[in-house]
């Protein structure tokens, strides 16, 4: 069965310091992987995806994520985190066999400290 | 463009009583998902659409019914409500799914 796994549940880090969130999946085919950002009584916002191509993908504010098909993985990186950043954030792969459902890990809460 | 939307934001129901979350979307998308968030848990598909007129189960659908009538609309039905329904229950829509989905801002239920 298709699962996502994001180890850390919390994560703290200074303002203007690098972050980067771990995600592994286990999913038999080249799956759709994509980040999700989730602000406090807000729905979720689209940060980024990735399918195919290069395996380095960019997003939207400033966030980018690897995918490294060797280790089951596609972390979330940044490399200064703003306050503004603070939320928690998603990691989900898109089962394409079940109209591409999204299948999302538990989240992790950043937490950005001045 | 409206994007998704649901309705009504916060609802408290009795145990027992039943009642439909409205979703719709005015994006011209075949998939429509329900999904509830629960802490800890991330989000849970209840139950899926590819079209008007396909609906299938995800992984906790108990307790709950879906139609799909039109591409606009994707009302969850709870039969019966029970106190292990409180959730936040979101709704998302996507043109084929691989494109990521696109959430409405969400449901808070509360069942007592």
């Amino acid at each position: 069965a298709q699962s996502v796994t994001q180890p850390d549940i919390h994560i703290t880090v200074s303002e203007g310091a690098s972050l980067e969130l771990r995600c592994n999946y286990s999913y038999g085919a080249t799956p759709y992987l994509f980040w999700y950002v989730q602000s406090p009584g807000q729905g979720l916002q689209l940060l980024l995806k990735y399918f195919s191509g290069d395996t380095l993908v960019q997003g939207i504010k400033g966030f980018e994520a690897e995918f490294k098909r060797s280790q089951s993985s596609f972390n979330l990186r940044k490399p200064s985190v703003h306050w503004s950043d603070a939320a928690e954030y998603f990691c989900a792969v898109g089962v394409v066999e079940y109209g591409n459902k999204l299948v999302f890990g538990a989240g992790t809460i950043l937490r950005v400290k001045s | 463009n409206a994007g998704v939307t649901q309705t009504p934001k916060f609802q408290v129901l009795k145990t027992g009583q039943s009642m439909t979350l409205q979703c719709a979307q005015d994006m011209n998308h075949e998939y429509m998902s329900w999904y509830r968030q629960d802490p800890g848990m991330g989000l849970r598909l209840i139950h899926y659409s590819v079209g008007a007129g396909i609906t299938d189960q995800g992984e906790v659908p108990n307790g709950y019914n879906v139609s799909r009538s039109t591409t606009e609309d994707f009302p969850l039905r709870l039969l019966s409500a029970a106190p292990s329904q409180t959730s936040v229950y979101f709704c998302a829509s996507s043109y084929q799914g691989g494109d990521g989905y696109t959430f409405g801002s969400g449901t808070r239920l509360t069942v007592v």
